[in-house]
């Protein structure tokens, strides 16, 4: 298996423009979920998803970041307007209920 | 929500040293406590887990305990290597396969 597999590794964009990274879970797992990561907060759950369901985006930090799971191999996180405080490294991670595989992250700057 | 507070947050040992990392958290109906190893530009990896009916738990020489009367869990490393050398997560969910929250990580230094 290839594994959890993140694109792009890597996105600098422009403030305002529109941001969407993707991610191809694990055949098999049914949850996925998508999280960021700075230096200031660690961590952060932003949204996951059970069976392509999402079950809790309560750390959707705004209205701009939006996610979709249409199929069970594939799921968005859509930044749009992005911003500069936006710029972290989001992983994707994936999971049948034991602990998680992450990706490899994008890691995105804004600018 | 559950909060995860990790300690200390920078660590360095000589090779062949232990290291210990702790943890505690805050919602008692946690179960399941993973942690992950998360080297230079890569994602975090799993590298060993527990549940909440377990006290303790060994894989050659990473060891995890778990006292769940004073919700805290900890980390064991033994006979530490340089290759060892990254940040560690804790984290502690409600039951595996729900949202995990993680701690803030420790970033550990083995000296040869």
């Amino acid at each position: 298996d290839a594994g959890v597999i993140q694109s792009p590794r890597h996105e600098v964009t422009e403030m305002g423009q529109e941001v969407t990274l993707r991610c191809k879970p694990i055949s098999g797992h049914d949850y996925l979920f998508w999280y960021r990561q700075t230096m200031m907060r660690g961590l952060e759950l932003l949204i996951y998803f059970n069976n392509n369901v999402p079950i809790d985006d309560s750390g959707m930090p705004e209205d701009r970041f939006s996610a979709k799971m249409p199929n069970a191999s594939f799921s968005t996180l859509k930044i749009q307007p992005s911003e500069p405080r936006d710029s972290a490294v989001y992983f994707c991670a994936s999971s049948t209920g034991g602990g998680y595989t992450f990706g490899s992250g994008t890691r995105l700057t804004v600018v | 929500g559950e909060n995860v507070e990790q300690h200390p947050s920078t660590l360095s040992v000589q090779e062949g040293d232990s290291a210990v990392i702790k943890c505690t958290y805050s919602d008692s109906a946690s179960n399941y406590f993973p942690w992950y190893k998360q080297e230079l530009g890569k994602g975090p990896q799993l590298i060993i887990d527990i549940r909440s009916n377990v006290g303790e738990k060994k894989d050659q020489r990473i060891a995890v305990t778990l006292n769940k009367t004073a919700k805290h869990f900890s980390l064991h490393i033994t006979e530490t290597q340089p290759e060892d050398s990254a940040v560690y997560f804790c984290a502690a969910s409600i039951r595996s396969g729900y949202a995990l929250n993680f701690g803030k990580g420790t970033s550990l230094l083995v000296t040869p």
